[in-house]
């Protein structure tokens, strides 16, 4: 089993719609997650970290964590075409590990 | 300053070229990774730096050499690679004690080995 699982996708959207992403990790130990977004070419970018579980808002993105389901999700509401990217799912436990990611594509 | 640099930002090299790339920030960070990426694949980690000690280790092939000469510095020594190992390599830093706060990523040196 992955330690951090995502849809490789792609997700497709319109513009104005909510994008959901989702995220399963392993490792029950697990303190802190994260969503990086990375466009082609480009490295990571945090966008979000949750360490509690429910809902983290922070402007259009919000995080939701599920500790006893080790689940994560990223929302992502009124999307845009330049919300087009993939995002990666992190876990850290001692060291940060990533999922393999969700292309996610919005369309006009 | 809030951000990572990483040089170069393009590098070709044969396989019996010897060569570095350097990453720096100055956030104050007292851990240092790096990190190497293949296309669509996600950042995969082979070292970790904390305290300018090398504390993980990710079973990464001898021909991939770090250094960390200082609290600000890191560096990654490249000799006799393989066309395999081209690829994105990312530096990352963030706090040692608060490692929660997630890792800052530099811009990355996009490696071919030919």
């Amino acid at each position: 089993q992955k330690e951090v699982e995502q849809n490789s996708g792609p997700l497709s959207v319109p513009e104005g719609a909510i994008a959901s992403l989702n995220c399963t990790y392993s490792d029950r130990g697990s303190q802190s997650f994260f969503w990086y977004r990375q466009y082609s070419g480009k490295s990571p970018e945090l966008i979000m970290f949750i360490y509690s579980n429910g809902d983290k808002e922070d402007g259009r993105f919000t995080a939701q964590l599920n500790k006893a389901s080790q689940y994560v999700s990223l929302l992502i509401r009124d999307s845009q075409p330049s919300d087009s990217a993939t995002y990666l799912c992190a876990v850290n436990t001692d060291k940060l590990i990533f999922g393999t990611g969700t292309r996610l594509q919005v369309f006009p | 300053d809030t951000e990572v640099t990483q040089t170069p930002k393009h590098l070709v090299m044969g396989m019996t070229n010897k060569k570095s790339l350097k990453c720096e920030q100055h956030m104050g960070h007292r851990a240092m990774y790096w990190y190497k990426q293949k296309a669509k694949k996600p950042p995969e980690l082979m070292f970790v730096y904390s305290y300018e000690k090398l504390s993980i280790n990710e079973s990464v092939p001898s021909r991939f050499s770090p250094e960390c000469p200082n609290s600000s510095l890191l560096n990654l020594h490249l000799h006799a690679l393989q066309p395999e190992d081209s690829a994105l390599y990312l530096c990352a830093s963030s706090h040692v004690s608060r490692p929660g706060d997630g890792y800052t990523f530099g811009s990355g040196t996009r490696l071919t080995v030919v």
